[in-house]
Order: C-alpha cells, then sequence, then structure tokens
C-alpha cells in the first residue's frame, strides 16, 4: 500500500514562515492536495494540484510538489493558522491521507 | 452555500449494521464524484469510499471492501454509505465530501456523523 509521511509537529513564531513536508514514493508524479483542520471543525482544502488555491484561502499558503516530497509552506504564519495539516494524494483510485501535522503558532 | 449534511450515525453493537446518509445542496451535485472520509477519535484522517456522477466507479478501502457499501441518489441529492459487519475500529466520525471530477481534490466537507461500535 501506498503511504504518506508528514511529522507530527512544526511550531513556527507568528510573521515566519512554516513549512510543513509531505513524502512519499515519486509522490512528485501525483497531483498532491493539502487540508486544514481546526479543533472541532471539518477540514477544509487549501491548496489542490499541488499549488493551486481554492477561493477565499489567502496568498501566504503556497505548495510544491517534486521528487518524493510535497511542501505547503505558510508565509507570514498568523496565529490563525495554528491547525492540523493533512497532505492527500491519489494512489490507484485509493484515496491516501499523510498521518497530519499539528502546526503550532508562538 | 454548499451544504452537506450527514446523519444516522449512532452507537451500533460489534457485527451490527448502519446506514449513512448525506444530503447535498449549494452545487450541482450530479457532476461531482463523491466520497466518506473518516476519522476515528483523536486521530488521523483517513478515505473510506468514493462513487462516480452516475454510479458507474465505485472505490473502497481495503478495510472496507464486502462489508460497506456506497451509493447516491442523484434525483434526491443524497449520499449514502451502508455498513455491515461493524468492527471496534470502524469508529469515527463519518464525513461526506464532494470530490471534484477535474482533479479528485476533496472540496467540501459536511460536519460529520459520529458511529461508535461498542458493547
Amino acid at each position: 500500500s501506498y503511504d504518506l509521511t508528514q511529522p507530527p509537529s512544526v511550531s513556527v513564531s507568528p510573521g515566519q514562515t512554516a513549512s510543513i513536508t509531505c513524502s512519499g514514493g515519486k509522490l512528485g508524479d501525483k497531483y498532491t492536495c493539502w487540508y486544514q483542520q481546526k479543533p472541532g471543525q471539518s477540514p477544509v482544502l487549501v491548496i489542490y494540484q499541488d499549488m493551486k488555491r481554492p477561493s477565499g484561502i489567502p496568498e501566504r499558503f503556497s505548495g510544491s510538489n517534486s521528487g518524493n516530497t510535497a511542501t505547503l509552506t505558510i508565509s507570514g504564519t498568523q496565529t490563525m493558522d495554528e491547525a492540523d495539516y493533512y497532505c492527500q494524494a491519489w494512489d490507484s483510485r485509493t484515496g491516501v491521507f499523510g498521518g497530519g501535522t499539528k502546526l503550532t503558532v508562538l | 452555500e454548499v451544504q452537506l449534511v450527514e446523519s444516522g450515525g449512532g452507537l451500533v453493537q460489534p457485527g451490527g449494521s448502519l446506514r449513512l446518509s448525506c444530503a447535498a445542496s449549494g452545487f450541482i451535485f450530479t457532476i461531482y464524484w463523491m466520497s466518506w472520509v473518516r476519522q476515528s477519535p483523536g486521530k488521523g484522517l483517513e478515505w473510506v469510499a468514493s462513487i462516480k456522477q452516475d454510479s458507474t466507479e465505485k472505490y473502497y478501502v481495503d478495510s472496507v471492501k464486502g462489508r460497506f457499501t456506497i451509493s447516491r441518489d442523484n434525483t434526491k441529492n443524497s449520499l449514502y454509505l451502508q455498513m455491515n459487519s461493524l468492527r471496534a475500529e470502524d469508529t469515527a466520525v463519518y464525513y461526506c465530501v464532494s470530490q471534484s471530477s477535474s482533479n479528485w481534490s476533496f472540496d467540501f466537507w459536511g460536519q460529520g456523523t459520529l458511529v461508535t461500535v461498542s458493547s
């Protein structure tokens, strides 16, 4: 089965840049999405097709994907960005999520 | 406004059955794939199943194959998940999710319904 690996936690100071990685075999050959989930809320799509932002998602969210690693970057991180982030890709018509990364802004 | 409203969750004994429903509104239901994604308490997200617009294609995670059945009724803008032979490890919040037809991203999520499998 296909696996996606994320760091369990990432910390960043307000105003700084946060980077969250997602690793998987030949992940760069697949499209990666990123979802944000705040406590007690449903997930929200923040990046699709590696680097595209849905309507309403701030420009400070960006993504990249190459080789075996996809990266979600949050520039000028705000306290409201504190949440769990999940990467996701498709492998042979099977949906796969990474284990999630807790982003702490302090 | 897009709305996905799940119902049908609850407490069920191991080996039992449950049928989840999802009522969709605010978007053109018939042009979207639809999916179920679950989240065990305190854990991460897990894709469960997806269904094509016309129900001709259905995909499942290995752990539910043969036990769960995804279906939809385009005349009612509704999505369903029939869950049989339930196990303790199926305990989770189940989300109804719209899936983009062009890039398969999970665009919109419902609020979720909790399924608890316990004796």
